[in-house]
C-alpha cells in the first residue's frame, strides 16, 4: 500500500516553457502533499506544502510564482515550473502524507528536469 | 549544530554482513523517526517508521531509538547487494515537517 506516483519521471526542454509535474496517491487519499527539490549527492530541500483545497504554502527562497503548486484533490498535485531556466535543472520529488495526524510521507519517484 | 547528523559514508560491507548506520539529533521536539532507503534516481522508500524508544524490527531490518540520548540507528542483517543504496534517516515533532540526514551510501560487496 501507500504509493505515490510521479510522472513524468525525466523531462528535456528548452529554456523559457513551462513545465508541469503530476504527483498522485494511488491506493490512499492524501490530505498534505509536498514537493522536493534534490542536488546530487545531498538531502531533500522542502519546497513547499501542499494541502488539499487550499493554497500551498512555500517554504523560504522558493518563488510561489516560479513553483506553482496546485492541489484540486485527495490524489493529485501538481507542480508548474513556469518559464523554466537552466538553474531550475533538479531532481524533484513529490510526497504524501494519508490522512491527518503523524502518519510517515511516502515518496514518488521523482522528476529528473533539465533545462537546455 | 545541524538538527540531524548522518555521517554521509561512504560505507562498504562484504555480503552477508550486518550493517549498522545512525543519526543523532538535537531538537528534544523530535517525536517521529524514519528511515529512508534511496536507489539511485529514485524517490526514497519508506523503510521504518516508529515513534517511541526502543527497538522495532521488520524482517532483516531493525529501527532503534534512544530519545533520552537523542540517538537513532539502523541495522540490516544478513547484507545483500540490493540493499546497496542510500539510507535518509528523518526525524519529525509531529506537524508536517521533516528533517533529514545527510543520508549514508551504503555498498555491499558480492
Amino acid at each position: 500500500g501507500a504509493v505515490v506516483s510521479q510522472h513524468p519521471s525525466w523531462v528535456i526542454c528548452k529554456s523559457g516553457t513551462s513545465v508541469k509535474i503530476e504527483c498522485r496517491s494511488l491506493d490512499f487519499q492524501a490530505t498534505t502533499m509536498f514537493w522536493y527539490r534534490q542536488f546530487p549527492k545531498q538531502s531533500l530541500m522542502l519546497m513547499a506544502t501542499s494541502n488539499e483545497g487550499s493554497k500551498a504554502t512555500y517554504e523560504q527562497g522558493v518563488e510561489k510564482d516560479k513553483f506553482l503548486i496546485n492541489h484540486a484533490s485527495l490524489t493529485l498535485s501538481t507542480l508548474t515550473v513556469t518559464s523554466a531556466h537552466p538553474e531550475d535543472s533538479s531532481f524533484y520529488i513529490c510526497s504524501a502524507r494519508e490522512g491527518r495526524g503523524n502518519q510517515p510521507q511516502h515518496f514518488g519517484d521523482g522528476t529528473r528536469l533539465s533545462i537546455l | 549544530q545541524k538538527e540531524v547528523e548522518q555521517d554521509p559514508g561512504p560505507l562498504s560491507v562484504p555480503e552477508g554482513a550486518i550493517v549498522s548506520l545512525n543519526c543523532t539529533y538535537s531538537n528534544s521536539a523530535f517525536q517521529y523517526f524514519m528511515w529512508y532507503r534511496q536507489y539511485s534516481r529514485k524517490g526514497p522508500e519508506l523503510l521504518m517508521y516508529t515513534y517511541s524508544s526502543g527497538n522495532k524490527e521488520d524482517g532483516r531490518f531493525t529501527a532503534q531509538v534512544d530519545k533520552s540520548s537523542k540517538y537513532i540507528s539502523l541495522f540490516i542483517r544478513d547484507s545483500q547487494p540490493s540493499d546497496s543504496a542510500t539510507y535518509l534517516c528523518a526525524m519529525s515533532p509531529g506537524n508536517n515537517r521533516l528533517a533529514f540526514g545527510k543520508g549514508n551510501q551504503v555498498v555491499v560487496i558480492p
